[in-house]
């Protein structure tokens, strides 16, 4: 089924290790979004960008990285997990107001 | 500021009850309006918007501008209408980007 993927669905690192979430999208897109969702908080943005080539922070962006070089892919990168970004994270894509998600990563930071 | 909220964290209900889901929001100007779902361990997906003026497996919510209200009702609430509800708003001045409440988390019991 095409669409948003997002790989990997589980994820269990530990403390200062690096980690990339990668999100794909086959409908070409020009909206691509990463989000935090954690209990009390709801939905989080953390960046989002308009294009390739084109990113911008979000609500919750320190510690995570991002690029779009392609405009399919908006790979999400942890530089140095913490205890503090165990969480759901879900990519989502639009090219109006709707917004399509994927369908999450659960990450443990250990 | 702009701003989505969702007063209520967990609504439980009785199968056949009406239930009703309060979002309130702020915003300067015109905002668009939407209710996601997330069902048990799927991604979230769109239910209304309200420009649109649809009733979903019969969910409704009237834009309320007086009141700056988005509230999801509907009549005869069912089992499988137990999930996480985000209310969620847009503006002309948001560039693509979604505004989320923290959700509400809707519990039908047989």
């Amino acid at each position: 089924d095409a669409g948003i993927t997002q790989s990997p669905r589980y994820k269990i690192t530990e403390t200062g290790r690096q980690v990339t979430l990668m999100c794909h999208q086959t409908w070409s897109h020009s909206y691509m979004f990463w989000y935090r969702q954690d209990l009390g908080h709801g939905l989080r943005l953390i960046y989002y960008s308009a294009a390739a080539d084109i990113t911008d922070k979000g609500e919750v962006p320190d510690g995570y990285v991002v690029s779009r070089s392609k405009t399919e892919n908006f790979p999400l990168t942890l530089e140095s997990a913490t205890r503090s970004q165990t969480s759901v994270y879900f990519c989502a894509s639009s090219e109006g107001a709707i917004q399509f998600f994927g369908p999450g990563t659960r990450l443990t930071v250990l | 500021a702009q701003r989505v909220t969702q007063p209520e964290k967990l609504l439980s209900v009785f199968k056949g009850a009406p239930v009703e889901l309060k979002c309130n929001y702020s915003y300067s100007g015109s905002p668009e309006l939407f209710w996601y779902v997330q069902y048990s361990r799927q991604r979230l997906q769109l239910l209304l918007r309200h420009i649109s003026r649809e009733s979903i497996k019969g969910f409704t919510a009237d834009l309320n501008k007086g009141e700056t209200s988005f509230h999801l009702k509907k009549p005869f609430a069912q089992e499988e209408d137990s999930a996480m509800y985000y209310c969620a708003l847009t503006g002309y001045n948001q560039g693509g980007k979604l505004i989320f409440g923290q959700g509400t988390e809707l519990s039908v019991k047989p």
